[in-house]
């Protein structure tokens, strides 16, 4: 069973249309949910973490929020440059030393 | 800022061989990690290392693979015998502190392909 979904796989909008991405987990003990934003043949590069459910991160047009099951990642009014895949992963208490991703959102905004 | 730098970027390698990649790791980060992706997969765990020893390891992780610190700076991964499967790209990571919330910073990998 998939501790980490994403959904949609993939996400196609128009530049300044705006919309979200959702992660849920189904692990206990949570002890961080990350997003990272990944370019082609690049590694993930960490954009925010959250720890606890009602918290809120923000960072220029993204925001991401948490849920006891789920993070949301909005993106608010999106620019050709926010094009990329879009990574969720949690740290839990059952995971020791790793984080466990997910497969991701590949977000492609045209001009 | 500081990152994580991974060398080479590309290898290619003839199955059967041994292959070592290499990682600098952000200099006052303490635990360090290796993950690889499978084109078209999720990144997926290989091993936690903190304190010159193994903290954890996976599945995927077995005989074949090995990792080292051979001094202050240095990270590798060492695939003793490669296998077709062992085709991927490969990432090395480290955080501040040990897992428990904290982030993992990533280099932006090495592209393994096996012949």
């Amino acid at each position: 069973e998939d501790q980490v979904t994403q959904s949609p796989e993939a996400l196609r909008l128009q530049e300044g249309e705006s919309s979200s991405l959702n992660c849920s987990y189904t692990v206990s003990g949570l002890r961080g949910l990350f997003w990272y934003r990944q370019d082609p043949g690049k590694g993930p590069e960490f954009l925010f973490t959250l720890y606890s459910a009602g918290e809120e991160k923000e960072k220029e047009r993204l925001k991401a929020t948490l849920t006891k099951k789920e993070s949301f990642l909005h993106i608010t009014a999106p620019k050709p440059e926010d094009s990329a895949t879009y990574l969720c992963a949690v740290d839990w208490y059952g995971g020791y030393q790793k984080v466990t991703f997910g497969t991701g959102t590949k977000l492609q905004v045209i001009p | 800022e500081p990152e994580v730098t991974q060398t080479p970027s590309h290898q290619v390698t003839q199955m059967g061989q041994e292959v070592i990649l290499r990682c600098v790791p952000i200099s006052n980060h303490l635990y360090f990690y290796w993950y690889r992706q499978i084109l078209g997969q999720k990144v997926e765990f290989l091993v936690s290392f903190y304190n010159n020893e193994i903290s954890e390891k996976s599945e995927i992780f077995d005989d074949q693979f090995s990792v080292e610190r051979p001094d202050g700076s240095n990270f590798t991964l060492k695939i003793r015998s490669t296998k077709l499967e062992d085709s991927a790209m490969y990432f090395c990571a480290s955080s501040e502190q040990g897992a428990e919330g904290q982030p993992q910073h990533f280099g932006d990998g090495t592209r393994l392909s096996i012949l």
